[in-house]
């Protein structure tokens, strides 16, 4: 299993430029979340879904939009990046086993909007 | 009120010395609840979970106060590998919802 596969790694975009970060999970898994981490702070809840065709917001919603028409796939689409979207971008999908609950992670984008 | 709150720290302690993080979280119905590590804003690593009746995995012990609302994260005899920020997690929205806090840091120096 490849596990969470999230492309790209890094990004470095224009004011008012659009892009998708894709996010890919092989595991089944049904839950599958955004989030977003600033310098010094936590994990931000962006979006989550928590099966193909429902998606819902999180914390930190506004400049992103999300679609999940497969299990496997959780894209992000920023339309009009602004600098407060630089930060890292992490996404998870979630075994929800009764006695094995854990996240995993894809390896992160570090995104620049300048 | 923030969902889930975390002392951000720094905890700078010396080897083998004893920590104990708190997290608070405001929504009474959460159910299930996560210590994550982070190292240098790599991915989040599972640590442990979190049970009612408070559970161990060898230096490292997990507790509940559900009436409190807040759970802890305690490391005996810290090693300097520990160093890393520890993240406490919250379920939320009948379970669907994840819900980060801000991190603890933790500095352990020889």
């Amino acid at each position: 299993n490849a596990g969470v596969t999230q492309t790209p790694k890094f990004r470095i975009l224009k004011i008012g430029q659009s892009m998708t970060l894709q996010c890919t999970q092989d595991m089944n898994h049904n839950y599958m979340y955004w989030y977003r981490q600033d310098p010094g702070m936590g994990l931000k809840l962006i979006y989550y879904s928590v099966g193909a065709g429902i998606t819902d917001k999180g914390e930190v919603p506004n400049g992103y939009n999300v679609s999940r028409s497969t299990t496997e796939d959780f894209p992000l689409r920023l339309e009009l990046a602004a600098p407060s979207q630089t930060s890292v971008y992490f996404c998870a999908s979630r075994l929800t086993a009764a006695t094995n609950e854990k996240l995993f992670f894809g390896s992160g984008t570090q995104l620049s909007v300048l | 009120r923030k969902e889930v709150e975390q002392d951000p720290g720094p905890f700078n302690v010396p080897e083998g010395a004893t920590v104990a993080f708190n997290c608070t979280y405001s929504n009474s119905a959460s159910q299930s609840f996560f210590w994550y590590r982070q190292d240098c804003r790599k991915e989040p690593k599972l640590l442990m979970s979190v049970y009612s009746s408070g559970n161990e995995d060898g230096r490292f012990t997990a507790q509940l106060n559900r009436a409190s609302q807040y759970i802890s994260l305690l490391i005996r005899d810290s090693k300097l590998s520990d160093s890393a920020t520890y993240l406490c997690v919250v379920t939320m929205e009948y379970g669907n919802k994840l819900v980060f806090g801000a991190g603890t840091i933790l500095r352990v120096k020889s």
